[in-house]
């Protein structure tokens, strides 16, 4: 099985852009596609980006994913920050029988 | 609407057993592979089972194979895991999901990926 890296924690400021990355551990990042879950406090995940690149209906285009073959990662961009984005990111992808989740990203908006 | 409640969780000895159930609404529960999820405290998420829209295929994680059993009832919209020789380090918060796949022309289709979560129930395994 691969794992998915993610920075334990990421900060900026209103109105900004700020990218979370997730590094594939083995395997390439698109043989099978990536989510992104946001977790706000005290909530349950909701989806946030699926197939790689993709959004639910009513998720801002604020958020959007890729993916870069040659740093075997995807990542998620959000930009126009805003104070409600604070929240805990996930990714997570598949590979023969198992889900995989990346250890998740703290994101603060000071 | 979509519906997924969670129930069954509680405080258990180490090495006893419980049994979680989630009530499914709002979607055709026979046509939906369904996820099982779990977060300890201050950490992140950790898949636990999937198991396919007809019951006839289940994974799990490496940690949880044989002492967990994802199961459904398709009759009543309801999911299950049954939990055996749980340890300290079994106490989380259990999400049940709904895979994001969908049937067509009568297959049905699994993504493992989660469309819907529910709002968890927490167990805690201590003595």
């Amino acid at each position: 099985n691969f794992m998915l890296t993610q920075p334990h924690s990421v900060s900026e400021s209103p109105g900004k852009t700020v990218t979370i990355s997730c590094t594939r551990s083995s395997g390439s990042i698109d043989s099978n596609y990536v989510q992104w879950y946001q977790q706000r406090p005290g909530s349950s995940p909701t989806i946030l980006i699926f197939e790689d690149n993709q959004r639910p209906s009513g998720v801002p285009d604020r958020f959007s994913g890729s993916i870069d073959s040659s740093s075997n990662s995807a990542s998620l961009t959000i930009s126009g920050l805003r104070t409600e984005d604070e929240a805990d990111y996930y990714c997570q992808s598949y590979d023969s029988g198992n889900v995989i989740f990346g250890g998740g990203t703290e994101l603060t908006v000071l | 609407q979509v519906q997924l409640v969670e129930s069954g969780g509680g405080v258990v000895q180490p090495g006893g057993s419980l049994r979680l159930s989630c009530a499914a609404s709002g979607f055709t529960f026979s046509g939906s592979g369904m996820h099982w999820v779990r977060q300890a405290p201050g950490t992140g998420l950790e898949w636990v089972a999937f198991i396919r829209f007809d019951g006839t295929i289940e994974y799990y994680a490496d940690s949880m194979k044989g002492r967990f059993t994802i199961s459904r009832d398709n009759s009543k919209n309801t999911l299950y895991l049954q939990m055996n020789s749980l340890r300290a380090e079994d106490t989380a918060v259990y999400y049940c999901a709904k895979d994001a796949g969908y049937c067509s022309g009568g297959t049905c289709h699994s993504y493992y990926y989660m469309d819907v979560w529910g709002k968890g129930t927490t167990v805690t395994v201590t003595s």
